[in-house]
């Protein structure tokens, strides 16, 4: 079956310090792949996805490039924020199973002053 | 304003005590999905939805039931909670067809004594 495996936290960083969220994927054919934050208290919400090889999904300075050669989706950011900690998931869906999800297991970053 | 919405948001209860935990989105979206989300195991897909009355099993469907007669909706029911299904429930939606990245709800912590 397909699996996400992304890098184990928590992860504490200082403000404007560069991050990285490591993810690889076990998938069949070829899925299209995501990543979510979730704010405290709040439900998941997309923050950016990549559909294809080579594609590069970005937003709010986060990006993140479907590498397939090396089945990784790792997400980073320049410069980070306070408001950025949340917890953050790694995610496919499989176009091949009617875009079945599988979700990775979260990481928490916190961002410190 | 595009929304998954649910309901209740909180819930204390007592083992044994039939449960309904409602969903509804207003996207149109053809699938619908329930996840619960636990410390250290991610999130697990319970049930989901491709389109009315079309529905079947997750990864963790053991003691829930759902039902999809409507469209919008796709309530989540426990006919006889246990405390091990105490944990925090996600409602999500997508479109069936693309790239399958789904909308959230804003979640329901559900405490089973």
């Amino acid at each position: 079956g397909n699996s996400v495996t992304q890098m184990e936290g928590p992860v504490t960083l200082s403000e404007e310090a560069f991050l990285t969220i490591n993810c690889t994927y076990t998938a069949t054919g070829y899925p299209s792949l995501f990543w979510y934050v979730q704010y405290p208290g709040e439900g998941l919400q997309l923050l950016l996805k990549a559909t294809k090889a080579d594609d590069k999904g970005s937003n709010k300075g986060f990006e993140a490039t479907y590498r397939k050669e090396t089945t990784s989706f790792h997400l980073e950011k320049g410069s980070v924020q306070v408001s950025d900690s949340a917890v953050y998931f790694c995610a496919l869906s499989d176009h091949t199973n009617a875009g079945k999800s599988t979700f990775g297991d979260g990481t928490t970053l916190t961002v410190k002053p | 304003e595009a929304q998954v919405t649910q309901n209740p948001r909180y819930l204390i209860t007592v083992t044994g005590k039939k449960l309904t935990v409602t969903c509804s989105q207003n996207m149109n979206h053809e699938y619908m999905s329930w996840y619960r989300q636990d410390p250290g195991l991610g999130l697990r897909q319970i049930y989901y939805s491709m389109n009315v009355e079309v529905t079947d099993k997750g990864d963790v469907p053991e003691g829930y039931k759902v039902s999809r007669k409507e469209k919008r909706n796709f309530p989540l029911i426990l006919e006889s909670p246990s405390p091990n299904q105490t944990s925090l429930y996600f409602c999500a939606s997508s479109f069936k067809q693309g790239t399958y990245e789904q909308y959230f709800g804003p979640g329901t912590r559900l405490t089973v004594t």
